[in-house]
């Protein structure tokens, strides 16, 4: 059964600090890998698919990882703004099907 | 095309009433989820479509639970005779067949249940 951990639950960190969240999984047969940002109450928005082939991808300050064989995954997050402050889930499809699970996410503070 | 949408935004209704929800996908997309989300968890699956075929429910949704994408096209998530834990964000996603190369998942922003 495919379980997504992510740690640590809650972070707070200065404006300007460079972050690492944490993504883990537990079937390393996945076939891409998924970040999110959300809001408070409100959807998900895509930030970064990583396809299983893949070791990273990045966009703007974001950059995400992937290590299939180790089930890890980790969002870097580069310069972080005040407006970076959002809960960010990761999520893995469940075989060929693209249905989601995913992790509790992490939510994230960056102070001025 | 925005997006997907979501509708309505939020519904408050009490134990025992029947809701309905409303969800348009992109409209090129053939595939269309349906998810809850409790607060401070991560979204969980409950139903999938290809086209109009349903795929798959969750073993979360009970018999009480029905979802219909009649046309293909725009979807629907009913309950009956709701409870109060059925308070959560229901979410509604959508993307092209898996393996046919995009395959990001899109999400609408949801609709807010509470039952009172």
């Amino acid at each position: 059964k495919q379980e997504v951990t992510q740690i640590p639950a809650a972070l707070s960190v200065p404006e300007g600090e460079n972050l690492v969240l944490n993504c883990s999984f537990t079937d390393s047969a996945i076939y891409n890998l998924q970040w999110f940002r959300q809001d408070p109450g409100k959807g998900l928005t895509s930030l970064l698919l990583i396809q299983s082939s893949q070791r990273e991808q990045t966009s703007g300050r974001l950059n995400a990882s992937l290590d299939k064989s180790s089930g890890r995954s980790t969002l870097y997050i580069a310069a972080s703004q005040p407006g970076d402050s959002a809960t960010y889930l990761c999520a893995v499809p469940l075989g060929n099907t693209g249905k989601l699970i995913f992790g509790q996410g992490t939510t994230l503070q960056v102070k001025p | 095309d925005t997006g997907v949408s979501q509708d309505p935004r939020h519904k408050i209704t009490k134990r025992g009433q029947n809701v309905t929800f409303r969800c348009d996908p992109i409209s090129e997309h053939n595939r269309l989820y349906w998810y809850r989300q409790t607060l401070g968890q991560g979204p969980e699956f409950l139903t999938y479509f290809q086209n109009e075929a349903q795929l798959e429910k969750s073993r979360l949704l009970s018999d009480r639970f029905s979802a219909e994408r009649p046309k293909g096209s725009f979807s629907t998530l009913e309950i009956q005779r709701t409870e109060q834990g059925d308070s959560a964000m229901y979410l509604c996603a959508s993307s092209p067949t898996p393996g046919q190369g995009e395959e990001t998942q899109y999400f609408g922003p949801g609709t807010r249940l509470l039952v009172l």
